[in-house]
């Protein structure tokens, strides 16, 4: 299976840059996601990272390092409505049509 | 495009008592998941269907849950008889490709 790890909580302020970090140990690797998961409403996806580097969207970035088997998502400029939980997700054994792993999600608080 | 649809979105029962979570995916797509999702944890899965075929139920509970999509569109998963461990939110995706979309889920209350 995998092993996803990232951590409960991170508080931050409006304005302000967050780094959400996750490390994960797969079988066959094939790309990570990032989901954005508001209290009570359905994950909505943010990335997916298939090559090392960083990928910019606007005010969300997502890093991925394969060789460390690490990754995090950056978000700039932080809103109110960023206060969310965000899931790191990585496939079963390569396949992104498959099953998603999950981390147990960030749940980041915006304070103003 | 509309989303993936569920019902209901909540769901309040007593435990022994049978329970079924609808699910309409998106169209076109033929790839629909079910999963599990406890406080403060990622979504698990439970089952995946490639049209109708279910292709990967290995942590389906099987004594007590089901699952179908008898015509590779439109997907029942039921609970009989529900336990209060299962007490959880149970989401709906589908996907054509990498990405996979989800419903806005079904909150399951056992008592």
């Amino acid at each position: 299976g995998q092993n996803i790890d990232q951590p409960t909580e991170m508080t931050a302020t409006e304005g302000a840059i967050v780094q959400i970090n996750c490390t994960y140990q797969t079988s066959g690797f094939n790309g990570l996601f990032w989901y954005q998961q508001h209290a009570g409403e359905a994950p909505t996806f943010l990335s997916y990272n298939v090559l090392d580097g960083l990928e910019e969207k606007g005010r969300f970035s997502s890093f991925l390092s394969r060789s460390k088997g690490y990754s995090y998502l950056l978000l700039k400029e932080l809103q109110m409505k960023d206060s969310a939980s965000y899931l790191c997700a990585a496939p079963h054994r390569g396949s992104t049509l498959g099953r998603l792993y999950f981390g147990r999600g960030t749940q980041l608080t915006v304070w103003p | 495009e509309a989303g993936v649809v569920q019902s209901p979105r909540y769901k309040i029962i007593e435990k022994k008592q049978p329970v079924a979570f609808w699910c309409n995916p998106i169209s076109g797509h033929n790839t629909l998941y079910w999963y599990r999702q406890n406080l403060g944890q990622g979504p698990e899965l439970l089952i995946r269907y490639e049209n109708e075929e279910a292709v990967d139920d290995s942590q389906l509970p099987k004594d007590r849950f089901s699952a179908e999509r008898l015509k590779g569109v439109d997907s029942t998963l039921k609970i009989q008889p529900a336990e209060l461990g299962d007490s959880a939110v149970y989401l709906c995706a589908s996907s054509a490709d990498n990405e996979q979309f989800f419903g806005p889920g079904t909150r399951l209350t056992v008592l």
